[in-house]
């Protein structure tokens, strides 16, 4: 068990331009979450997904905001046309389904900064 | 919707020494899970402790305990005989019940300074 992989660890864009994070989850965890945490402030919610299928999206993920997670194992965030309060730290998540509850396990995060 | 508050933006305490984080929440839900994670610089979120809302007896992990005040929506973290290793910023955190609303809400933080 390696824990919650991201990559890049950082990220520097310029405004406009298109970036995609990616996020490698615990083996067998099925479910797979992405949160936004900008400076100051807790982790905010912006998606789930159970297997391949996205369960949940919050308002905060924008039309330009894009997550996947193809054949149910890792998990693409792209972010299109890219603005300065795009910058934040992107953090994603992992769990298995457990009765009582799942515990989310948490990677580094992608530290993304738009100039 | 369900809103987590943590008044203190930063704390210090002398090592050794025990400290008690302050988290209130709001929720018109009957059951629900409430946590406690722990947010080293650049280093992942973990989880420190878990509560589940059913069960009337305050959580323990080691050095570490709640105070969970279910009426007044209360959620204290206490960490006792704090070690340099502590410094780190700390999240309250409210889950539901349900495994279909499965997202966390978290408060904004605090900042736990261990001063040698």
């Amino acid at each position: 068990d390696t824990g919650v992989s991201q990559n890049p660890r950082h990220k520097i864009t310029k405004r406009g331009q298109n970036v995609t994070f990616r996020c490698d989850p615990i083996s067998e965890h099925n479910r797979l979450y992405w949160y936004r945490q900008t400076l100051g402030q807790g982790p905010e919610f912006l998606t789930y997904f159970q297997n391949e299928a996205q369960l949940e999206k919050s308002r905060l993920l924008s039309d330009r905001f894009s997550a996947e997670r193809p054949k149910g194992s890792f998990s693409t965030l792209e972010i299109q046309r890219t603005e300065q309060g795009d910058s934040a730290m992107y953090l994603c998540a992992s769990s298995p389904i457990k009765r009582g509850g799942n515990i989310q396990y948490f990677g580094a995060g992608t530290r993304l900064s738009v100039l | 919707a369900q809103t987590v508050t943590q008044s203190q933006p930063e704390m210090s305490v002398q090592e050794a020494e025990t400290v008690t984080l302050s988290c209130t929440y709001d929720t018109s839900e009957s059951d629900y899970y409430l946590f406690w994670y722990k947010q080293p610089p650049s280093r992942q979120m973990i989880l420190v402790i878990r509560q589940e809302a059913y069960k009337q007896q305050n959580a323990t992990e080691n050095r570490f305990s709640v105070n969970f005040q279910k009426a007044a929506k209360s959620f204290s973290l206490k960490i006792s005989d704090s070690q340099l290793g502590d410094a780190a910023m700390y999240f309250c955190a409210y889950r539901s019940l349900s495994n279909r609303d499965d997202k966390i809400i978290f408060g904004k933080g605090t900042r736990l300074h261990i001063l040698p």
